[in-house]
């Protein structure tokens, strides 16, 4: 059975750093491009950052410079450093599978709800 | 940097068709996907490469994509797919989403 679980969420100050996980069973992570969605309180999707089954990263505008995708084959896991984090980064993160390769998502995680305040 | 465009709303009678638009420059040479998402639930594929399901996903959801525009169809809606609806497509290697459709079944 395929799961993502995700972690690492709370409550963090302006300015402050967090790392997020997703522990995932049922399929290899280092086997698919694996993403990071995230979600503002009454908000839409937007799409994060990717990891390729080739190691190669991207990430969208607003997080650039500031967080790093990346994953532990040994343990299946992906995980989303975040440095620098702002107001607006407020949102539940969700970690998203992509088995075609830019194809579609096709199971996500239950997300972990992270609040960036003072 | 490149957007889709969804109406923030659609109205459909139970048992009639909804359409859900999404817009985007030369959207028609993308694939594009949909999710639906309930309240407090993680987002669901419904639709990806424009028209295809995945299993589990019932037949009365189809898509389209041409052009500018790509298309979400629910032919004969009911009651439980009311929900937010959301087109994804891929802008060279940067992951886009449209900004969301309610759904209301009414």
């Amino acid at each position: 059975e395929v799961q993502l679980v995700e972690s690492g969420g709370g409550l963090i100050q302006p300015g402050g750093s967090l790392r997020l996980t997703c522990v995932v069973s049922g399929f290899t992570v280092s086997s698919n491009y694996m993403n990071w969605v995230r979600q503002a309180p009454g908000k839409g999707l937007e799409w994060v950052s990717v990891i390729y089954n080739d190691g190669r990263t991207y990430y969208g505008d607003s997080v650039k410079g500031r967080f790093t995708i990346s994953r532990d084959n040994s343990k299946n896991t992906l995980n989303l450093q975040m440095h620098s984090l702002r107001a607006e980064d407020t949102a539940v993160y969700f970690c998203a599978r992509d088995s075609g390769g830019r194809v579609a998502f096709d199971f996500w995680g239950q997300g972990t709800t992270v609040t960036v305040s003072s | 940097s490149y957007e889709l465009t969804q109406p923030p709303s659609v109205s459909v009678s139970p048992g009639q068709t909804a359409s859900i638009t999404c817009s985007g420059d030369k959207l028609g040479d993308k694939y594009v996907s949909w999710y639906q998402q309930k309240p407090g639930q993680s987002p669901v594929l419904v639709i990806y490469q424009d028209i295809k399901r995945p299993s589990g996903i019932p037949e009365r959801f189809s898509g389209s994509n041409s052009g500018n525009t790509a298309t979400l169809t629910i032919s004969g809606t009911q009651a439980m797919d009311e929900a937010d609806y959301y087109c994804q497509a891929w802008d060279s290697s940067v992951g886009v989403f449209g900004g969301g459709t309610k759904l209301t079944v009414l």
